[in-house]
């Protein structure tokens, strides 16, 4: 069964502190994508790679950055967590024009 | 501006009602998927349509790429239905997906 992991179901976290999120996809697929989810707004992308060591950023860019070292994972980073990005983050990942494979989400929160 | 909407936002059916959520898109496509997603947040992609009409179990969907407008339909509709059922598109220029707000869809038994 193909899947996409995403390291924590919830995770707290303080203001100012650095946050890694990490997801790793069993599929091969090339591209992958950070989302995050906010009542109201729906799913807003935040970055996407479509290749190792390649990144775009999405609609909401600001506060994120990411890392794509090796096809499999993709991580997103928050280098000073702040309490608006406070969301459900969802990475996806898709080979081709396919249809995009969702992880579980991880709900964060900053205190 | 949203480059997605759906309709309507929230929906409440009685169990085997039938049901029609709606998606209208302003940009060119590659590809229109429906996403459905659980309470907990797992989302399961339901179709991948380009052109006209999907089946699975009762599930249908169907899109009109010259009116820029797809419909999710469920017959028979079951409690275990509810959830949100996001309607999402692929650019046809790169690899954004844009994502509708979501229909809330509850069945009562």
């Amino acid at each position: 069964d193909v899947k996409v992991t995403q390291s924590s179901r919830y995770l707290v976290k303080r203001t100012g502190e650095k946050v890694f999120l990490e997801c790793v996809q069993d599929m091969d697929h090339e591209n992958m994508f950070w989302y995050r989810q906010d009542p109201g707004l729906g799913l807003r992308l935040i970055y996407f790679s479509y290749d190792v060591k390649m990144k775009e950023k999405g609609d909401i860019p600001e506060g994120y950055s990411v890392s794509r070292e090796k096809k499999e994972r993709f991580s997103l980073i928050l280098e000073s967590a702040s309490t608006n990005q406070t969301s459900m983050y969802l990475c996806a990942s898709s080979l081709g024009t396919g249809v995009a494979t969702f992880g579980s989400g991880t709900r964060l929160t900053v205190v | 501006k949203n480059e997605v909407e759906q309709s309507p936002q929230n929906l409440t059916a009685q169990e085997e009602e039938f049901i029609t959520i709606n998606c209208s898109y302003s940009v060119g496509i590659s590809a229109l998927h429906w996403l459905q997603q659980h309470p907990g947040g797992g989302i399961v992609s339901l179709f991948m349509l380009s052109s006209g009409k999907k089946k699975h179990g009762r599930l249908i969907a169907t899109i009109n790429i010259q009116e820029k407008h797809s419909s999710l339909h469920i017959t028979a509709s079951h409690p275990r239905d509810s959830a949100v059922y996001i309607c999402a598109v692929r650019s046809a220029t790169g690899n954004q997906f844009y994502f509708g707000t979501g229909t809330s869809l509850t069945v009562i038994p």
